[in-house]
């Protein structure tokens, strides 16, 4: 059962456009969130994290929004450059959950055309 | 910068072998991870530690032990090695707490023929 879930398996953007990257969870005891950027051949990067008891947190041109009614996150890159280009991970974890475990979502590769 | 160093980037081992994998971090965290990619299938858990020689099983540890004798350093131990644990081996540490990012190495392509 996946706790958490990225329905998009791709998404293809027009650089300078914004790309928005959608994730969903189930497990209403999720209190933090992350996304995370992966190239191939190389270990996911730490972009941008959220905790539950804010609804919006930015970091540069990154911005991630946090709905808890709906349980449903998104990552919004403006503009969007041709390096955005790679495989987004959104994870979740828990308080009450064990130390540091991070679920994870499929994944979503974003496309960015020039 | 987070530094997670894993000793391979690309492995190729028989069936039935012992197979280890290496993680080292500089970064004086307590919690060390190792997920498996696989397409389709994201990253799934197979072993943490948040302390020397402590361990917890993930979601997917049949097959697979973890040695931490050391707090910088993590090891993956494939007891007898199949081909269907042909993967992307990921390892990551992270400060202690739930709410804490992960910080991951490049990964070891382990294929077994």
């Amino acid at each position: 059962d996946q706790q958490v879930k990225q329905n998009s398996p791709s998404l293809s953007v027009q650089e300078g456009r914004i790309s928005i990257l959608n994730c969903d969870y189930t497990n209403s005891m999720f209190d933090y969130f992350l996304w995370y950027k992966k190239y191939p051949a190389e270990g996911p990067t730490f972009l941008i994290s959220i905790s539950s008891i804010k609804d919006k947190n930015e970091d540069g041109r990154f911005t991630v929004f946090l709905n808890k009614s709906a349980k449903h996150l998104s990552l919004h890159i403006v503009p969007s450059q041709p390096g955005d280009s790679a495989v987004y991970f959104c994870a979740a974890s828990a308080m009450g959950g064990s130390q540091g475990n991070l679920i994870f979502g499929k994944g979503t590769k974003l496309s960015v055309k020039p | 910068d987070v530094k997670v160093t894993q000793s391979s980037r690309y492995l190729v081992k028989r069936t039935g072998e012992k197979v280890f994998l290496e993680c080292v971090q500089d970064m004086d965290h307590e919690n060390m991870f190792w997920y498996r990619q696989d397409p389709g299938l994201g990253l799934r858990l197979i072993y943490f530690s948040y302390d020397v020689k402590m361990k917890e099983k993930g979601d997917i540890p049949e097959g697979y032990s973890v040695s931490r004798e050391k707090k910088e350093r993590f090891s993956l131990i494939l007891e007898s090695a199949s081909t269907n644990q042909t993967s992307m081996y990921l390892c990551a540490s992270s400060f202690g707490g739930y709410n804490q990012p992960q910080h991951f190495g490049d990964g070891t392509r382990l294929s077994i023929l």
